[in-house]
């Protein structure tokens, strides 16, 4: 089994569109967990950090159920600029400050 | 305040050879992570560096090495190259004290081996 899963995408939405993510991990030690976005061909930036009580950025909202290892980010009001890759990362346990990605999630917003 | 660099951006290389890779972290930053991101994979970790030292390593094999220097910047090495090493290789910093260890990558080197 994979440290963290990701739903498989892509997924396709016309703007205006709520889309949710979901992902799992397999490590109760884990600590830390973050949502990244990617572009094609580009680095991972970071979108949210998430914490234990969830947290929202404007139309971004990240939830974390630790009793079921399970992490969510919610998109409300897609744009056309959110289309990217979705990254799912949690810190690897036991090994300090190494992060464990998930393969991503594919999101294309249409007009 | 700077963000993370790394050089080259692109590089070809033919399989046995070696190669050096090279990251400026952020200012304020002192540690330095290394990933690999094969097409259509999430990137995987290398190894990171903390105090010039190597602190914690993925499964990569001893012909994948790195250093950090005083100033916090880094180099991964690889020798020996494989075609399966081409990839796109990421550098993130981070401050070691921030309770949450927020990681940020440069725009990586895209190493293609032939």
């Amino acid at each position: 089994r994979k440290e963290v899963e990701q739903d498989p995408g892509p997924f396709n939405v016309p703007e205006g569109a709520t889309v949710a993510f979901n992902c799992t991990y397999s490590n109760s030690a884990s600590q830390s967990f973050f949502w990244y976005r990617q572009d094609c061909r580009k680095e991972p930036k970071l979108l949210m950090s998430v914490y234990s009580s969830g947290n929202e950025d404007g139309r971004f909202t990240a939830q974390l159920n630790r009793a079921s290892q399970y992490i969510s980010l919610l998109i409300r009001d897609s744009k056309l600029s959110d289309s990217a890759t979705y990254l799912c990362v949690v810190n690897k346990a036991n090994s300090g400050y190494a992060l464990n990605f998930g393969k991503g999630t594919s999101l294309l917003v249409t007009p | 305040e700077t963000g993370v660099t790394q050089s080259p951006t692109h590089l070809i290389k033919t399989r046995g050879q070696q190669v050096t890779l090279r990251c400026s972290s952020q200012s304020g930053h002192n540690t330095v992570s290394w990933y690999q991101q094969a097409l259509g994979q999430g990137p995987q970790f290398i190894f990171q560096y903390y105090r010039e030292e190597e602190n914690g390593r993925g499964n990569f094999p001893p012909r994948f090495s790195g250093l950090q220097f005083p100033n916090y910047s880094s180099e991964l090495n690889v020798n020996a190259l494989e075609l399966d090493d081409s990839a796109l290789y990421l550098c993130a910093s981070s401050r070691r004290t921030s309770p949450y260890n927020e990681q940020f990558f440069g725009p990586g080197t895209r190493l293609t081996v032939l």
